[in-house]
């Protein structure tokens, strides 16, 4: 367990829809990044947050958007949902040390119809 | 930007050696690490290279060589368990006093009895 949790486990829904990934850091841990991981891909970088301020973007689509909170959790905020959008998609937290590890969730399953 | 190569499958066979190459193209680098990922399963952390040499982690080692922009993964004494994906992947500066990871696209690993 690493600490890190995410909810919800899977996700089911249809094209055309919103759907919000939560997740909450390991204590300690300010940074928060999500990913996505589709079938056979390796994890693409989505965006990260530091103490409530966003640090870094990477291959975010305009229709995806996040935020973190005051208590530091983190929600992924996906709409106007295709299919291609159904992935894996996981958050992980940080310890800032100098390597920086990240210590990832067990993910929730998107599945876009 | 950043790019990393791995190979996408190996096979070996219980209680053998494998190896897992990484080269990887970076505009700055800040160290190489590696994942492992179970089917369904989350990422976790296996090992960090920060400077070049060996790094050793019981019967897992990770080599670095910063001026060949090369790293290897080495499993010794290899179990059933130990069949899974491997990620390599570079810390980059993003910006802001931030670091991101960019990831390979992963090496799945089967181990055969």
């Amino acid at each position: 367990d690493s600490g890190v949790t995410q909810t919800p486990k899977h996700l089911i829904t249809a094209t055309g829809q919103r759907v919000t990934l939560r997740c909450s850091p390991r204590s300690g841990d300010l940074s928060v990044y999500w990913y996505q991981q589709s079938l056979d891909q390796g994890l693409q970088f989505l965006i990260q947050y530091y103490n409530g301020e966003e640090r870094a973007k990477g291959n975010i689509l305009e229709r995806f958007s996040a935020q973190q909170f005051p208590d530091l959790h983190s929600e992924l905020n996906l709409s106007s949902l295709e299919l291609g959008d159904s992935a894996l998609y996981f958050c992980a937290s940080s310890d800032a040390g100098a390597r920086e590890t990240q210590y990832f969730g067990p993910g929730t399953r998107l599945l876009v119809l | 930007g950043q790019s990393l190569e791995q190979p996408s499958e190996v096979t070996a066979v219980e209680g053998a050696i494998v190896q897992i190459n990484c080269t990887y193209q970076t505009s700055g680098f800040y160290g190489l690490s590696w994942y492992q990922q179970h089917d369904g399963g989350a990422p976790t952390f296996l090992s960090y290279n920060g400077l070049d040499g060996l790094e050793e982690t019981g019967r897992f080692s990770s080599f670095l060589s910063r001026s060949d922009s090369y790293g290897y993964l080495l499993l010794q004494e290899l179990q059933m368990k130990d069949s899974a994906s491997y990620f390599c992947a570079v810390r980059g500066y993003s910006g802001a006093g931030s670091y991101q990871l960019t990831f390979g696209k992963g090496t799945k690993l089967s181990v055969i009895p």
